[in-house]
């Protein structure tokens, strides 16, 4: 029972191509997220919903656009993609707490992608 | 803004030691602290929650502590085991306002436990 899964697990596409990665919880989680690790590995948030209502918009360029159609699915959509896109992009959902915050955060197994 | 390192960025150690990961952050006012573990080319595993409000928490091997005020946590690894080598992370959840809900990793510490 795959608790987060991302589709598709890589991708590999030229400059200026417009791609979409699909990412699906059946956690039951009310907030979702989107974060990209760079070649050095470090992870850095991008977007999040809660309740399908964008919460966190952290400074992406406008080319990434997140569309959430529920509660259990959180799709990045990316325009003209660019050389610098190549990275791996982890979608990640948690139940936003009460007093005392979010609570674990559950990754899925991220999609590599790869712009020639 | 929060800014979240780790010490030692990589860790090389014989199997059945013990060991210490660090990790530091510089605002203190967050919601709890969260340690991954994320072995190549894989997603990242959720190890121990910490919340603000807490001290510690403990799973089997590994106990992780929370000094807020001093803004710092530890990830011990008892007796550690070939199958512990993977990158482990820290990563900080901000109180309010548009934090709420964001994650600020750290750098990671490769971890290599060798027979």
């Amino acid at each position: 029972d795959t608790a987060v899964s991302q589709t598709p697990k890589y991708l590999v596409t030229q400059m200026g191509n417009d791609k979409s990665i699909k990412c699906e919880q059946n956690l039951g989680h009310d907030t979702m997220y989107w974060y990209k690790q760079d070649s050095k590995k470090f992870l850095k948030i991008m977007f999040s919903y809660n309740n399908k209502e964008l919460i966190i918009n952290e400074t992406v360029p406008n080319r990434f656009s997140p569309k959430s159609p529920d509660k259990a699915h959180l799709n990045l959509h990316i325009n003209s993609l660019e050389l610098g896109d190549s990275a791996v992009y982890f979608c990640a959902s948690s139940l936003l707490g009460g007093a005392e915050g979010v609570d674990t955060q559950y990754f899925g197994p991220g999609t590599r992608l790869t712009v020639l | 803004k929060q800014e979240v390192t780790q010490i030692p960025a990589a860790l090389s150690v014989p199997e059945g030691e013990n060991l210490v990961l660090n990790c530091s952050f510089t605002d203190s006012a967050i919601y709890n602290l969260q340690w991954f573990r994320q072995d190549p080319g894989k997603g990242l595993t959720s190890l121990l929650l910490i919340q603000s409000s807490q001290r510690e928490q403990t799973s089997g091997r590994l106990n992780a502590s929370l000094d807020k005020s001093s803004g710092r946590s530890t990830l011990y690894i008892a007796a550690s085991q070939p199958g512990d080598s993977a990158t482990y992370l820290c990563a900080v959840s901000n109180a309010g306002g548009t934090s709420y809900g964001k994650l600020t990793f750290g750098q990671g510490t490769i971890l290599t436990v060798h027979p």
